[in-house]
């Protein structure tokens, strides 16, 4: 079966340092991968999306950059971190094919800006 | 631009109670589909809805597709605590969707015993 992991759980971070968080999916190949960012609870933001190794696509124009190093591994970066940068972020796969194909999340990670 | 508006955003009731959720847009879509996310957790899906006028159930869970395939609702039978979550609805958006999905906001609900 297929399993997706989201690491680390929680983070506390000075603004002004950088930030990796890494997503891993096993038991698929060549899966869609996904980063959200999650405010108070509420409706997920699409901030990146991939659809093979090296192909990033940008939702929203900010502080954020990902990569795709390997077929299952997504990364979400920054050089320096703002205040806004707050929130819950998720990890998702889907099946690499298009239409109403459901996502798989990850638990998540509260980043929280200091 | 197509926007899932989900209602009420928040919903506070006690054990027993039945409860309905809505998911509302002026587009026509393929199929939606249904989330729960209990906190400090990531979605979790429920159902994927597909055909208009489409009724599925799960337990107590009751979902429908409308027929114009526009809209969906969640019915929840004898709500319990453990029924407490933000339910997300989401489907794919018309053109180059590539698996992206577009969310609601979502229904938080809270279940009291």
């Amino acid at each position: 079966s297929q399993t997706i992991h989201q690491w680390p759980a929680t983070l506390v971070q000075p603004v002004g340092s950088p930030l990796s968080l890494e997503c891993t999916v096993e038991g698929t190949s060549n899966p869609n991968l996904y980063w959200y960012r999650q405010a108070a609870g509420r409706g997920l933001q699409l901030l990146f999306y991939s659809v093979g190794i090296g192909q990033i696509s940008s939702e929203v124009p900010q502080n954020l950059s990902a990569s795709r190093p390997q077929d299952r591994q997504f990364i979400l970066s920054s050089k320096k971190l703002l205040l806004s940068d707050s929130g819950f972020y998720l990890c998702a796969w889907s099946p690499g094919t298009e239409g109403n194909q459901p996502q798989h999340f990850g638990d998540g990670t509260r980043l929280s800006i200091l | 631009t197509q926007l899932l508006e989900q209602s009420p955003q928040f919903l506070s009731i006690q054990e027993g109670e039945n409860l309905t959720v809505y998911c509302n847009s002026s587009s026509v879509f393929s199929s939606l589909q249904w989330y729960r996310q209990e906190p400090g957790e990531g979605p979790v899906l429920l159902v994927t809805v597909v055909t208009g006028g489409e009724v599925k159930k799960l337990k107590r869970l009751t979902f429908q597709f409308g027929d114009a395939r526009k809209d969906s609702s969640l019915h929840i039978t004898a709500a319990q605590p453990g029924d407490t979550g933000l339910y997300l609805c989401a489907g794919p958006p018309k053109l180059g969707s590539q698996g992206n999905l577009i969310f609601g906001k979502g229904t938080k609900l809270s279940v009291k015993p």
